[in-house]
C-alpha cells in the first residue's frame, strides 16, 4: 500500500519553513525519508523507527506519529539546496522479514527561491 | 568508498530488443533493491534480494523481466523483449540488514 504525501509541491523563499507529510493506512515499523535532485539518484536523509526518536539531519528534522500512522519532514530556514523531490518510504515489518522493504510515496517537490 | 555501481547510465534501444541493466552494490551490503521511476507510476519497487537469494518479484511487471543475483558483488536485470513502455529510470540500491538504502546513479532506459 503506497503512503500517500502532501502537499504535492511546495514553494518557497529561502530561510522560510515547511513541512511535509507522509501518511499510511498500515501500521508501520519505520519511516525513511529521501531527497531526489533533478536528473540524479534518491539521497538518504533520515530514518525513524518504531518507538525511536525525532531525527534531525542539518536543519531537517522529521517525527514518527505510531498511532497515526505518519511522519512528517520538517525544514527550518530552507536553504536553496534544499530544493529537490522528497520521498517517504514505509516499512510495514521488522527488517528481519522485510529486509528492508519500502514502498514509496508519490513524492513532494519542493522549490526553494532565493 | 565506492557507492553503487550501475552500467550503462544511458541505453538506447529499439523495441524487441533484449536490454541487460547491470548494478554492483556496495561491498558488505547483503540486501539488493532493483527500481523503476516513472513520471506516471513514481518509484515503485520491481525486485529484492537477500543473501543473493530473491525475496520478493512481486513488482516485476511481466514475464518479460528477470532479475539475477549470480554472486554478492553483482546483479543484473534483464527485458527481453524491450517495449516502449519500459522506458524508464531504472535504480538499483543496496542496504545492509535491512537498513538504509544507498541508490546507485540509475540507467535511463530509452526504447523505441
Amino acid at each position: 500500500q503506497q503512503p500517500v504525501q502532501s502537499p504535492q509541491a511546495v514553494i518557497l523563499r529561502e530561510g522560510e519553513d515547511a513541512v511535509i507529510n507522509c501518511s499510511s493506512s498500515k501500521a508501520l515499523y519505520s519511516v525513511h525519508w529521501y531527497r531526489q535532485k533533478h536528473g540524479e539518484a534518491p539521497v538518504f536523509l533520515m530514518i525513524l523507527l518504531k518507538g525511536g526518536e525525532q531525527m534531525r539531519h542539518e536543519k531537517i528534522s522529521a517525527s514518527f506519529n505510531e498511532k497515526k500512522q505518519q511522519s512528517s519532514l520538517y525544514l527550518t530556514a530552507s536553504q536553496l539546496s534544499y530544493s529537490g523531490t522528497y520521498f517517504c518510504g514505509t516499512e510495514m515489518t521488522a527488517g528481519g522479514t522485510s529486509y528492508g522493504k519500502l514502498t514509496f510515496g508519490q513524492g513532494t517537490i519542493l522549490t526553494v527561491h532565493p | 568508498d565506492a557507492g553503487v555501481i550501475q552500467s550503462p547510465r544511458h541505453e538506447v534501444t529499439e523495441m524487441g530488443q533484449e536490454v541487460t541493466l547491470r548494478c554492483k552494490p556496495i561491498s558488505g551490503h547483503n540486501s539488493l533493491f532493483w527500481y523503476r521511476q516513472t513520471m506516471m507510476r513514481g518509484l515503485e519497487l520491481l525486485i529484492y534480494f537477500n543473501n543473493n537469494v530473491p525475496i520478493d518479484d512481486s513488482g516485476m511487471p511481466e514475464d518479460r523481466f528477470s532479475a539475477k543475483m549470480p554472486n554478492a558483488s553483482f546483479s543484473t536485470l534483464k527485458i527481453q523483449p524491450s517495449e516502449p513502455r519500459d522506458s524508464a529510470v531504472y535504480f538499483c540500491a543496496s542496504s545492509l540488514l535491512g537498513y538504509t538504502q544507498y541508490f546507485g546513479p540509475g540507467t535511463r532506459l530509452t526504447v523505441l
